[in-house]
């Protein structure tokens, strides 16, 4: 069974930074491309990141570019996003997802809350 | 960025009966591989999305045979055969075309 678990959410201050992780599991992570999806409170999604196999492929959102950058470890099975000069409109749950438009993709973790709040 | 808009964005449907949710993009989603990159996500309340149909057409496994996607170009269409009550939730189609991906503002079903 395919699972992706987030991580490293919580509440931080504008100008502050996080480091979320997602776990994956169940797949063969190193074969897929990954991206990082957030959705406000009460709002739609909005992709954010993308991180192609092997890193070779990185790819923002003009929302986050220079601030967010995404990774990758295909040792560990685990992507990360690290989050820096974090504003109030970041405020979301942040999710992510194996890919959009193949096989076996498009699985998305349950997500972690990430608030930034003075 | 191509912008990706849906209709309705509200849709009352009575148990039964069929549903058809449209989503039209800006720019065409025919990728040079030649492949067609629109995909459709359920969001039911409280929960995580889920995929439900990848490049037009292609229905996930374990997703009932009551929905179906269909389109080309610019103009897609996820319809739902018989409208059952798990099916309620937000509905959002999304490009995989073009750099940045793009969602559509959903579509909101519920039951009359």
């Amino acid at each position: 069974e395919v699972q992706l678990v987030e991580s490293g959410g919580g509440l931080a201050q504008p100008g502050g930074s996080l480091r979320l992780s997602c776990a994956a599991s169940g797949f063969s992570f190193s074969g897929y491309s990954m991206n990082w999806v957030r959705q406000a409170p009460g709002k739609g999604l909005e992709w954010i990141s993308h991180i192609s196999v092997s890193s070779n492929t990185i790819y923002y959102a003009d929302s986050v570019k220079g601030r967010f950058i995404i990774s990758r470890d295909d040792a560990k099975n685990s992507l990360r996003l690290q989050m820096d000069s974090l504003r109030d409109e970041d405020t979301a749950v942040y999710y992510c997802v194996n890919g959009f438009s193949t096989v076996g993709a498009g699985n998305w973790g349950q997500g972690t809350l990430v608030t930034v709040s003075s | 960025d191509v912008v990706m808009t849906q209709s309705p964005l509200s849709l009352p449907v009575t148990l039964g009966q069929p549903a058809s949710i449209s989503c039209r993009s800006s720019q065409s989603l025919v990728s040079s591989d030649g492949n067609t990159y629109l995909n459709w996500f359920q969001q039911r309340p409280g929960q995580s999305p889920r995929r439900l149909i990848y490049k037009v057409s292609n229905r996930d496994s374990g997703v009932p045979d009551r929905f179906s996607g269909s389109g080309s170009g610019t103009d897609f269409t996820l319809k739902i055969s018989r409208v059952e009550a798990e099916d309620v939730g937000v509905y959002y189609c999304m490009q995989g075309a073009h750099w940045p991906l793009t969602f559509g503002p959903g579509t909101k079903v519920d039951i009359k």
